[in-house]
């Protein structure tokens, strides 16, 4: 099966601890892609990677780091800097960074400070 | 900065009943829009890319249309069904393909 896995799909973090998310596709897309969703509100751009060994911050970037070393995978780290990381995260991905290609989301992983 | 809003933010309707999802966008200069589905506590499935080229796009039941001019675009569900109950998030593209989201339209739709 193709798609986007993300793992795990619950996480708690006591607070000062940094945590990661995973995200895997085997898609064979260049691009990929952090976002945050808060309850009632839509997603807001983290981090995003147009290819292997390359990223760059969203919008919301503060308090979060990525890497991209391997292409089908994109890891995303909620550091203790983060000081409201309740939220669930979406992993997306797409064939290129280009206009007009489609988007295509992961599970996603809750995630709860306790 | 481009903003997006859907309206309403929550709707219940009958089964077999014709609906109209509204999204409206700030900035015109877009290169897509895309409508997805997310079900409670899922990640969000793709159900209809418009290119910036394009007036409307179908599939099933489902019909997007986009007036890029004015901001705004529409998606149209006919004869409703139960299995339709989700949240519908439209979502347009200015650069590369960093989406900017609404916060989405609840649907409930009653049997």
């Amino acid at each position: 099966d193709g798609g986007i896995t993300q793992s795990p799909k619950y996480l708690f973090r006591k607070e000062g601890q940094n945590v990661t998310l995973s995200c895997e596709q085997n898609l064979n897309h260049d691009a990929m892609y952090w976002y945050r969703q808060d309850p009632g509100q839509g997603l807001r751009l983290i981090y995003y990677s147009q290819i292997v060994n390359d990223f760059q911050k969203g919008d919301i970037a503060e308090g979060y780091s990525v890497s991209r070393e391997k292409k089908e995978s994109f890891p995303l780290t909620v550091t203790s800097a983060q000081k409201n990381p309740t939220a669930f995260y979406l992993c997306a991905s797409s064939i290129v960074f280009a206009v007009n290609t489609e988007a295509f989301f992961g599970q996603g992983t809750r995630l709860t400070v306790v | 900065k481009q903003e997006v809003t859907q309206i309403p933010a929550a709707l219940s309707v009958p089964e077999g009943e014709n609906l109209v999802l509204n999204c409206s966008f700030t900035d015109s200069a877009i290169y897509n829009l895309q409508w997805f589905r997310q079900d409670p506590g899922k990640g969000l499935t793709s159900l209809l890319l418009i290119q910036s080229s394009q007036r409307e796009q179908t599939s099933g039941r489902l019909n997007a249309s986009l007036d890029k001019s004015s901001g705004r675009s529409t998606l149209y569900i006919a004869a409703s069904q139960p299995g339709d109950s989700a949240t519908y998030l439209c979502a347009v593209s200015n650069a590369g393909n960093m989406l900017t989201f609404g916060g989405g339209t609840r649907l409930m739709v009653k049997p």
